[in-house]
């Protein structure tokens, strides 16, 4: 199965940068998706990695390492309405696509 | 917006009952997956069908099913409800059904048990 860890909640100034971990242990690994959701709102899409590397899109980047099962998610230049939670979810092997999310890292942002 | 339609937004109910929620994929998408989450559990998955057949189960109860329309809406039934079914239901659609393919959600349904 899969065990995924988010630290459970962050706190960081308006225009700084944050890096959010997440460390996952499974039998199988497709990739990591990050995503964010704002209370009671729906998960919206971030970011994807599957190979080792960084990605970047615009202020948020995404960063995985598959051998020590590390991901982390960078926000740069951060904007009141970063503050929400952020998830980290893994595909496992085989069939399907149902996700493994972890229980979300609640970043507030502050002035 | 995602372009996952799902209705109703909210449901309040009674234990003991069985409400029904449907969810609309996105434009083109042959998967929909349903997802509940709960304060305590954090989002948890509960099935994947893509095109109208059962792809993968997840800790979905006995009490739950779901099926998946010839024109790939979806619907999840809940029933015999228990105060512990409160949560908010998302489904989420996706292009075809492989473990790289992104999932796009929907705004959620709301179901109070009382």
């Amino acid at each position: 199965g899969q065990n995924i860890d988010q630290p459970t909640e962050m706190t960081a100034t308006e225009g700084a940068i944050v890096q959010i971990n997440c460390t996952y242990q499974t039998s199988g690994f497709n990739g990591l998706f990050w995503y964010q959701q704002h209370a009671g709102e729906a998960p919206t899409f971030l970011s994807y990695n599957v190979l080792d590397g960084l990605e970047e899109k615009g202020r948020f980047s995404s960063f995985l390492s598959r051998s020590k099962g590390y991901s982390y998610l960078l926000l740069k230049e951060l904007q009141m309405k970063d503050s929400a939670s952020y998830l980290c979810a893994v595909s496992p092997p085989g069939g399907g696509n149902k996700l493994t999310f972890g229980t979300g890292t609640q970043l507030k942002v502050e002035l | 917006d995602s372009g996952v339609t799902q209705t109703p937004k909210h449901l309040i109910t009674a234990t003991g009952q069985r409400v029904t929620l449907r969810c609309s994929p996105r434009s083109g998408d042959l998967s929909v997956y349903w997802y509940q989450q709960s304060l305590d559990q954090g989002l948890q998955f509960l099935i994947h069908y893509y095109n109208g057949e059962e792809r993968a189960k997840g800790n979905i109860l006995e009490r739950f099913s779901a099926q998946q329309f010839p024109d790939l809406h979806s619907e999840l039934n809940l029933s015999s409800l228990e105060l512990g079914d409160s949560a908010l239901y998302f489904c989420a659609s996706s292009l075809a059904g492989g473990p790289t393919d992104t999932q796009y959600f929907g705004p959620g349904t709301r179901l109070t048990v009382l």
